[in-house]
């Protein structure tokens, strides 16, 4: 059965410092990986990866694949208020379908 | 401006009610989803469409049922069957696995 396992489910941070989210999945035909931030309502897009060892790169976020050991990581420095969401981590089975981890969710303290 | 419209932001379902869930697409993208979120819980597959007259069941699909008559639309009915509707209820496309998914503002669901 395929599976995509977050870790932590939860996290609590004060502004200034960094977090690792975790990513672990076990899918069959994997094409791609991706990560969403999710405020109130629908999520939005941070990253797609789908070669191993290449950082993806978006101001103070970060993210990286290993398909060898099938895992991601998100990285967040300097963390803000703004930063505190769900990160969902979707990992895309074959064309058409996607298979969502359960989410961390990240709170950052002013 | 293209995107996903869903309606209303906000139902309540009496008991053995069925009530319907709108999604309106114009990014003209073939495949077209529906996800369930639980407080504190990942999103759940319930139906996916790759083409206008077909559609799959996803891991919860049991109290739910969807059409897709049009390629710009992909509504879902919560059925009576359903004894725990009350959630959080996402509409996304998508293209063809390459590309991320485009989400709806989403409708809250509560039972009555």
């Amino acid at each position: 059965e395929d599976k995509v396992v977050q870790s932590p489910l939860s996290l609590v941070v004060h502004e200034g410092d960094t977090v690792t989210l975790n990513c672990s999945y076990e899918v069959t035909n994997f094409r791609s990986l991706l990560w969403y931030k999710q405020e109130k309502k629908a999520p939005t897009f941070l990253f797609m990866l789908t070669s191993s060892g290449i950082e993806k790169k978006s101001g103070r976020l970060s993210s990286i694949l290993d398909k060898k050991e099938l895992f991601s990581i998100l990285n967040i420095t300097a963390t803000q208020t703004g930063d505190s969401a769900v990160y969902l981590c979707d990992v895309v089975k074959g064309t058409y379908k996607y298979i969502f981890g359960t989410g961390t969710r990240l709170k950052v303290l002013a | 401006d293209g995107g996903i419209t869903q309606s209303p932001k906000y139902l309540f379902r009496k008991e053995g009610q069925n009530v319907t869930l709108s999604c309106e697409q114009n990014l003209n993208h073939d495949a077209m989803y529906w996800y369930r979120q639980d407080p504190g819980q990942g999103l759940r597959l319930i139906y996916y469409s790759q083409i206008v007259n077909d559609f799959q069941k996803g891991d919860i699909a049991e109290g739910y049922s969807v059409s897709r008559e049009k390629k710009e639309s992909f509504p879902l009915t919560v059925t009576s069957a359903q004894k725990n509707p009350t959630a959080f209820y996402l509409c996304a496309t998508g293209g063809t696995g390459n590309q991320p998914q485009h989400f709806g503002d989403g409708t809250r669901l509560s039972i009555l």
